[in-house]
């Protein structure tokens, strides 16, 4: 069962453009959602989260937008840097007696300078 | 900056042979997990560990698979005897669950021959 289904698989954006990468989720019981990213031959980095009762958060140059209703969220990566080149996950996770985080597939996104 | 710590950082063994992965988690954080990510796939959860004991485990940790907190800072995953399929990245995480901001180690990656 694919709890968060993340798309698309791979983007390529130019430096200074806006990087967008979505997820939808199944479980209503979910009420944390955080994004990783992820280098090559690394762990993966909490870079920025959201809970349900807010529909958007910004950190810097990232930005999650959620839609509790459609049961979605996103990621928007602004003025993006050849330093985002990365693989980002969403993941979701329940309530604080269920810890685990059910991670999407990734995006892997290229920035060309 | 605290931050989870794992060792080795690469392991090769022969099918059939027990491994023992380690990590450390940050030091005031009560709950621990493990994750595995095969290459080029997503993150998969494999336990959860709270209070000296597993919280929860998916399908993928079968008998094989222990989970132990020997001496109150590692945090050890013991494969009994790996198969080929067990090839993957293992992440060792953390949180200290007031939020659930799980911090991830660097990774092992093990390799099974």
């Amino acid at each position: 069962q694919q709890q968060v289904k993340q798309s698309p698989q791979s983007l390529i954006v130019q430096k200074g453009g806006i990087s967008i990468i979505n997820c939808a989720y199944e479980n209503t019981a979910f009420d944390y959602f955080p994004w990783y990213q992820q280098f090559p031959g690394k762990g993966p980095a909490l870079l920025i989260a959201i809970r349900p009762d807010v529909s958007e958060k910004k950190e810097g140059r990232f930005t999650i937008s959620f839609n509790k209703s459609a049961k979605q969220f996103s990621l928007h990566i602004m003025d993006s840097q050849p330093g985002d080149s990365a693989t980002y996950f969403c993941a979701a996770s329940k309530d604080r007696s269920d810890y685990k985080l059910s991670f999407g597939a990734g995006t892997t996104v290229t920035v060309r300078a | 900056e605290p931050e989870v710590t794992q060792t080795p950082s690469h392991q090769v063994t022969q099918m059939g042979q027990e491994v023992i992965l380690r990590c450390v988690p940050i030091s005031n954080h009560l709950y621990f997990y493990w994750y595995r990510q095969i290459l080029g796939q997503k993150v998969e959860f494999l336990v959860s560990f709270y209070n000296n004991e597993i919280s929860e485990k998916s399908e993928i940790f079968d008998d094989q698979f222990s989970v132990e907190r020997p001496d109150g800072s590692n945090f050890t995953l013991k494969i009994r005897s790996t198969k080929l399929e067990d090839s993957a990245m293992y992440f060792c995480a953390s949180t200290s669950g007031t939020y659930n901001e799980q911090f991830f180690g660097p990774g092992t990656r093990l390799t099974v021959l």
